[in-house]
């Protein structure tokens, strides 16, 4: 196991257009969260989901954002119509039954033109 | 409500000793964090405290007291490679594990 992972890493995208990106936790992980993170700044909560159960989303999030993990296995995360101030580090970190701490995947970064 | 307060940058020689400083106020807790994060790269696990006291891993220490609502870490033998930002977290009471997070600190090591 080679840990967290996300694809794509980097997504250059235009104002207006949807985008998903998607992450693989560590695969004995039943929780899975989404942060996303701008310069200067620590990660910023988004979602989090307990198997395939989206057990809280953050009130910042808009309803563009969505996020799923139909099998509780990957998760996918879409941003609908997207706006310059999308533009950010979206990280994906998964934690395992009985254990405290989040492992993170290596971040997809998104510029929005 | 909820804060985590930690100093936005510090700077240090190769081959020092550091203390990196966290207070938070949060409604709830579950044992406190530290991450290195390097430029461009995601946060790597560092330590995790609950009980009071010092937990040591090598050259990094995290030292936590609940009644104080304090935390820091040490660096010990500083390297050029430690340069990078530290991030405190507190881990949310409840079901929703979530990590509350501060700012960072970024640390610069100088030859």
């Amino acid at each position: 196991d080679t840990g967290v992972s996300q694809d794509p890493r980097h997504k250059i995208t235009k104002r207006g257009q949807n985008v998903t990106f998607r992450c693989d936790p560590i695969s004995e992980h039943n929780r899975l969260y989404w942060y996303r993170q701008t310069l200067g700044q620590g990660p910023e909560f988004l979602t989090y989901f307990q198997n395939e159960a989206q057990l809280e989303k953050s009130r910042l999030l808009s309803d563009r954002f969505s996020a799923e993990r139909p099998k509780g296995s990957f998760s996918t995360l879409e941003i609908q119509r997207t706006e310059q101030g999308d533009s950010a580090m979206y990280l994906c970190a998964s934690s395992g039954q009985g254990i405290h701490e989040q492992y993170f995947g290596p971040g997809t970064r998104l510029t929005v033109t | 409500g909820q804060n985590i307060d930690q100093p936005t940058e510090m700077t240090a020689t190769e081959g020092a000793i550091v203390q990196i400083n966290c207070t938070y106020q949060t409604s709830g807790f579950n044992g406190l964090f530290w991450y290195q994060q390097h430029a461009g790269e995601a946060p790597t696990f560092l330590s995790y405290n609950v009980l009071d006291g010092l937990e040591e891993k090598g050259r990094f220490s995290s030292f936590l007291s609940r009644s104080k609502g304090y935390s820091y870490l040490l660096l010990k033998e500083l390297q050029m490679k430690d340069s990078a930002s530290y991030l405190c977290a507190v881990l949310n009471a409840g079901n929703n594990r979530k990590l509350i997070w501060g700012l960072g600190t970024s640390l610069a090591v100088n030859p």
